[in-house]
């Protein structure tokens, strides 16, 4: 399979925790996002990487996460000190970049904070 | 701030029905429109709009954008029970630092009876 893969699918924590969850976009893709959905919404977005560079970061990312792509393939988000307000399903994105930009949806990690 | 606002939020209709989704937004710098078909899982792409009056299909989906009343539509011909799902609408508005994040709405719940 060649799409975007994200591991866990799914991960239950208790607040106060930290947790990390991993993105492989395509393989080709050189942009990479990471967006946040809750029941009965649209996925909101939290951050952007074009290789290994974070260009961009929504007002929703708080400074308990954090998201990385050390290489510009795989990326990581790790959220730390977890509250139940953070139980979402966490969606990975991934794009080949260029004018225009259809971005491909990996499975998501769905986080329960109990 | 940019938004994206879809109607109806849920519809439901019967095996052979035709349906209409639609999708209005308020955004600077608009770049494209995408439609995204979420069953329970990740997004998976439908269509990219660029442009105003041209309409692209895929079997019995189609969809097409007005630009000058910010808004597109979705229909699909002949539905089927597989059709159920959420549909939704973003939209791309890179600009200052914004490189190609996605605004979601909110999402239309389709339920198709058989």
């Amino acid at each position: 399979d060649t799409g975007v893969s994200q591991n866990p699918r799914h991960k239950i924590t208790k607040r106060g925790q930290n947790v990390t969850f991993r993105c492989d976009p395509i393989s080709e893709h050189n942009r990479l996002y990471w967006y946040r959905q809750t029941l009965g919404q649209g996925p909101e977005f939290l951050t952007y990487f074009q290789n290994e560079a974070q260009l961009e970061k929504s007002r929703l990312l708080s400074d308990r996460f954090s998201a990385e792509r050390p290489k510009g393939s795989f990326s990581t988000l790790e959220i730390q000190r977890t509250e139940q307000g953070d139980s979402a399903m966490y969606l990975c994105a991934s794009s080949f970049g260029g004018t225009y930009n259809e971005q491909f949806f990996g499975p998501g990690t769905r986080l329960t904070v109990l | 701030e940019d938004k994206v606002v879809q109607s109806p939020l849920s519809l439901v209709v019967h095996e052979g029905d035709t349906v209409t989704l639609n999708c209005s937004y308020e955004v600077t710098n608009f770049r494209s429109l995408l439609w995204y078909k979420q069953e329970k899982k990740a997004p998976t792409f439908l269509f990219m709009l660029t442009s105003s009056g041209i309409e692209k299909k895929s079997g019995r989906l189609s969809s097409i954008l007005d630009k000058k009343e910010l808004f597109s539509i979705l229909n699909i011909t002949a539905t089927q029970t597989g059709d159920s799902a959420v549909y939704l609408c973003a939209v791309e508005a890179p600009g200052g630092t914004s490189y190609g994040k996605l605004t979601f709405g909110q999402g239309t719940i389709l339920t198709v009876h058989p």
